[in-house]
């Protein structure tokens, strides 16, 4: 079964600062794709970035990069320069393509808060 | 492009009580899902629908939840009786098109906050 692990609860840092948000996934499918969600306060997912299991490929927008490591399950979140408004909820998840349907399956979060 | 709008954001009923959600999806986005997210932990998929039709209901509980989508388009989740654990944010959300390995991203709406008392 899909499984998605987001080790760290929680995470507090200070403005500046560069942070790290660890997801580890767990899949059979050869085919699979993983993204990553930010939940502030409103509660309304937005969406950060779609990966592909086939395209290793870092990616970079801005502050934000990723890390995609097949080797090791990984497809790890880092912001750089952290800024206040960062401060929310953030989901790794992984898409379950079983029978069918197009679910995803997420981790249990991991809420960040800069400090000023 | 208006996002997946929802609709009550908030509401207090007591338990065994009824609740409905609405939700209306992205314009032309085939696929629409309900998540239900208990405070604390990640978004867990209910029900999926494909236009009208249901493609995965297999973790909704079937003996309080119902949900439709007559004409493709907007959804309605219902629970009747509500339990003391539903309380939950329900999220809606919606993708160009599922079932299958298209990989589509899935776009969420505000959610509907429910506290049952």
């Amino acid at each position: 079964a899909q499984k998605v692990t987001q080790a760290q609860t929680e995470i507090s840092v200070v403005e500046k600062e560069d942070v790290t948000l660890d997801c580890v996934y767990e899949t059979r499918d050869t085919t699979y794709y993983l993204f990553w969600y930010k939940q502030p306060p409103s509660g309304e997912l937005v969406f950060l970035i779609r990966r592909n299991s086939f395209d290793e490929q870092n990616e970079i927008s801005g502050r934000y990069s990723w890390n995609f490591q097949k080797s090791t399950s990984s497809f790890n979140f880092t912001i750089t320069a952290s800024q206040v408004v960062d401060s929310a909820v953030y989901f790794c998840a992984l898409s379950d393509l079983q029978g069918g349907s197009e679910k995803l399956v997420f981790g249990k979060g991991t809420k960040l808060t800069v400090n000023p | 492009e208006a996002g997946v709008a929802q609709s009550p954001r908030y509401k207090i009923i007591e338990k065994r009580q009824s609740v409905a959600f609405w939700c209306n999806p992205i314009s032309g986005h085939a696929t629409l899902y309900w998540y239900q997210q208990i405070l604390g932990q990640g978004p867990k998929l209910l029900i999926q629908f494909q236009n009208n039709g249901v493609v995965d209901d297999s973790q909704l509980p079937k003996d309080r939840f119902s949900a439709e989508r007559l004409k493709g388009v907007d959804s309605t989740l219902k629970i009747q009786p509500a339990k003391l654990e539903d309380s939950a944010v329900y999220l809606c959300a919606s993708s160009l098109e599922g079932g299958g390995q298209s990989g589509n991203t899935i776009y969420f709406g505000e959610g509907s906050w429910l506290t049952v008392v």
